[in-house]
């Protein structure tokens, strides 16, 4: 059964300073990874969609990596501002078998950035 | 990618009354997916909707308490049925793009009284 854990739960940091948030997951055989951004009682925001045959994929001061052997993304925020801070969520979409296209989510990183 | 209306955005219910939950899809998808978020916690899959059959239910969820339509390829509605204190939840719904990531509505914000 896949789990994807996400670490650290939260995070609080400065205006300007550079950032990594780190998921995992059990299982490697994914059909890609999908980091969301989710605000206060709303929807997900897409931010970056990585698939298995990819190492990485950059949006502006986001760049996400992929290191499907070792069950490993990171997300990358550069430059943080008070604006960015969310809920960010990880999620694995598995190899599609006998049509489950089942999304699996971490319980996600909650970050601050302090003006 | 696609674009999902969600509405409503927020309500506040009575209990033992039924809210029904609708989202419109700027384009055809295939399956259409209901999630549910509760305070503090990530997503749990409720059903995912398929054109002209059945929804799935995960373990947990009933169609009698979450009733699911799925008339055509761009529309679908989840109802929360017979609602309780702790129904209170963030209900998105969510579809797949065509490069295979997936697409969430703005949610539905609900608070049962």
């Amino acid at each position: 059964k896949q789990e994807v854990t996400q670490i650290p739960a939260a995070l609080s940091v400065p205006e300007g300073e550079n950032l990594v948030l780190n998921c995992s997951f059990t299982d490697s055989a994914i059909y890609n990874l999908q980091w969301f951004r989710q605000d206060p009682g709303k929807g997900l925001t897409s931010l970056l969609l990585i698939q298995s045959s990819q190492r990485e994929q950059t949006s502006g001061r986001l760049n996400a990596s992929l290191d499907k052997s070792s069950g490993r993304s990171t997300l990358y925020i550069a430059a943080s501002q008070p604006g960015d801070s969310a809920t960010y969520l990880c999620a694995v979409s598995p190899v599609l078998q006998g049509g489950s296209e089942k999304l699996v989510f971490g319980k996600g990183t909650k970050l601050t950035v302090n003006p | 990618s696609a674009v999902i209306s969600q509405k409503p955005s927020r309500d506040i219910c009575q209990r033992g009354t039924s809210l029904t939950i609708q989202c419109q899809v700027d384009s055809q998808v295939t399956m259409m997916f209901w999630y549910r978020q509760q305070p503090g916690q990530s997503l749990t899959l409720i059903a995912t909707a398929n054109q002209g059959s059945e929804a799935t239910y995960e373990s947990g969820f009933v169609i009698d308490k979450f009733p699911i339509s799925r008339p055509n390829l761009t529309f679908s509605t989840l109802t929360v049925s017979n609602m309780s204190p702790e129904d209170s939840s963030i209900y998105l719904c969510s579809a797949r793009t065509g490069l295979g990531g997936y697409t969430f509505g703005s949610g539905t914000r609900l608070t049962v009284v």
